[in-house]
């Protein structure tokens, strides 16, 4: 069974940093890119990382030079460095699998999501 | 960045009705290599992460109820759902994967009337 579980969400003040982690099993980890998408109340959800197989990491405009992915494929482990945090980056993270399939460019196993809030 | 827009908001279906949500995507999401629209719709009961139902606009994910179905083309998509059960209450979302950055609509909320 796939499981994605996440951890690190916290309150933290506006230009603070922290980290987020998402331990995978029940399935090959390595052979899968990853992703964190959030969801706000606002805005819904947005997409704001992923990594490829390779290590090739991707971002949206909102968060370039601000997140940044990475995974361990030896512990099955994804990461998320959040530096620079704003009150807009309040949000409930979820580690999401991209699928391999003829469903690639979608999301379909998401973990229960951290929830990351920043104010002061 | 494609922007997808849904209607309605919400909407409210007896059981056993059809419920029909909208989806449009301010151009094509047609990936001419496949053939196939790149387009997805998500499920998301309250208090639980999305789910993924449909991709390539009309194809449903292993699992999926067959009461769930999808179509469209270009840029104007629909979810349809034939006969609402009380277990389908949830916010259903379009997403579009054409390109980068993937972006989902602003969601439609499915109750009972």
């Amino acid at each position: 069974e796939v499981q994605l579980v996440e951890s690190g969400g916290d309150l933290v003040q506006p230009g603070e940093s922290l980290r987020l982690s998402c331990a995978a099993s029940g399935f090959t980890f390595s052979t899968y890119d990853m992703h964190w998408v959030r969801q706000t109340a606002g805005k819904g959800l947005e997409w704001v990382s992923a990594i490829g197989t390779a290590g090739d990491t991707h971002y949206p405009g909102s968060v370039k030079g601000r997140f940044t992915i990475s995974r361990d494929n030896d512990k099955n482990f994804l990461y998320l460095q959040m530096n620079s945090l704003r009150a807009g980056d309040t949000a409930v993270y979820y580690c999401v699998r991209g699928p391999r399939g003829d469903n690639y460019g979608t999301f379909d196993y998401w973990g229960q999501g951290t929830l990351v809030t920043v104010s002061s | 960045d494609i922007v997808m827009t849904q209607s309605p908001d919400s909407l409210a279906v007896s059981l056993g009705e059809r419920a029909t949500i909208n989806c449009k995507s301010s151009q094509s999401v047609f990936k001419s290599s496949k053939n196939k629209h790149n387009l997805a719709w998500y499920q998301q009961k309250p208090g639980q992460p999305p789910k993924l139902l449909i991709y390539w606009a009309s194809t449903r994910e292993s699992g999926v109820p067959d009461r769930f179905s999808g179509s469209g083309s270009g840029t104007d998509f629909t979810l349809t759902i034939s006969s609402l059960q009380a277990e389908d209450v949830a916010v259903y979302y379009c997403q579009h994967y054409l390109d980068s950055p993937p972006i989902f609509g602003e969601g439609t909320k499915v109750e009972i009337k």
